[in-house]
C-alpha cells in the first residue's frame, strides 16, 4: 500500500516557466513533509519541507504548498531553470521521527 | 553544510559474497543513521534505523541477519549484505541527521547512494 504517491512520474517545462509537482498521501497523521532533488547517481538533497501547522512554505524559488484536507502537497518552481532538471521525491512524515515514507518521484526536465 | 559520505560508490561481485557499505558523517555526529534501498522506478525504502552503540531496528521484511548493520562510531555505519544474491541488487543510501536544522526538525541529510550489481 504506497501510503505517498506521486502521480506523475515525469514532467517536461519550457525555462522561465513554473514547475509544478504534485504529491497525494493516505495518512492523515503525517504532520511533517519534505521535498527532495536527485540527479543522477546521487544521493538525494534537501530542498524544502513543511509542516501540518502550515499551508505553504517558500525559499527563493521553491515554494511548497500543503492541503490537508484533500491530503496533497505540491512543489512549485518559479522561474524554472535548465539545473533544476532531476528527480523530484515528496517525502511524509511524522515530527519528531526519522521515519519518511517516500513517493516514487517525478522526473522533472527544463528545456532551455 | 552537513555531508555523509558513502563508499563505495558502486561494486560489482558474484553470488554468494558479502559486500560491505560504509556511511561516514564528515562534519558531525550522528547517533542514529537510517539505511534505504531503491529498486529502479520505485520509492526509497527505509530498510532499518543503525544506532550507535546498540542493534539496529529493521523495518518489516527486511532479514537482519541478511543485512548487517553495525554503527561502531558516531561517525561510521556500516551496511553488509551477506551472501548476496541477483535479487539484492539495488542502490542503497544511507542518511543522517546532522543535529537541528534552521529549516526543519526532520531533515535528514543523504550520502550519495552504492549501487550494487550481484551477478
Amino acid at each position: 500500500d504506497q501510503q505517498v504517491k506521486q502521480n506523475s512520474p515525469s514532467l517536461s517545462v519550457q525555462e522561465g516557466r513554473i514547475s509544478i509537482l504534485n504529491c497525494d498521501y493516505t495518512n492523515s497523521m503525517f504532520d511533517y513533509f519534505l521535498w527532495y532533488k536527485k540527479y543522477p547517481a546521487e544521493g538525494p538533497t534537501f530542498l524544502i519541507s513543511i509542516s501540518s501547522i502550515k499551508d505553504k512554505n517558500e525559499d527563493g524559488r521553491f515554494t511548497v504548498f500543503l492541503n490537508k484536507s484533500a491530503k496533497h502537497l505540491s512543489l512549485h518552481i518559479v522561474p524554472s531553470q535548465p539545473g533544476d532538471s532531476a528527480v523530484y521525491f515528496c517525502a511524509a512524515s511524522f515530527l519528531g521521527t526519522y521515519k519518511y515514507i517516500f513517493g516514487t518521484g517525478t522526473r522533472l526536465k527544463v528545456l532551455a | 553544510g552537513a555531508v555523509v559520505s558513502q563508499h563505495p560508490s558502486r561494486v560489482i561481485c558474484k553470488s554468494g559474497t558479502s559486500v560491505k557499505i560504509e556511511c561516514r558523517s564528515l562534519d558531525f555526529q550522528a547517533t542514529t543513521m537510517f539505511w534505504y534501498r531503491q529498486f529502479p522506478k520505485q520509492s526509497l525504502m527505509l530498510m532499518a534505523t543503525s544506532n550507535e552503540g546498540s542493534k539496529a531496528t529493521y523495518e518489516q521484511g527486511v532479514e537482519k541477519d541478511k543485512f548487517l548493520i553495525n554503527h561502531a562510531s558516531l561517525t561510521l555505519s556500516t551496511l553488509t549484505v551477506t551472501s548476496a544474491h541477483p535479487e539484492d541488487s539495488s542502490f542503497y543510501i544511507c542518511s543522517a541527521r546532522a543535529g537541528t536544522a534552521l529549516s526543519g526538525a526532520n531533515v535528514l541529510t543523504f550520502g550519495a547512494g552504492s549501487r550494487l550489481t550481484v551477478l
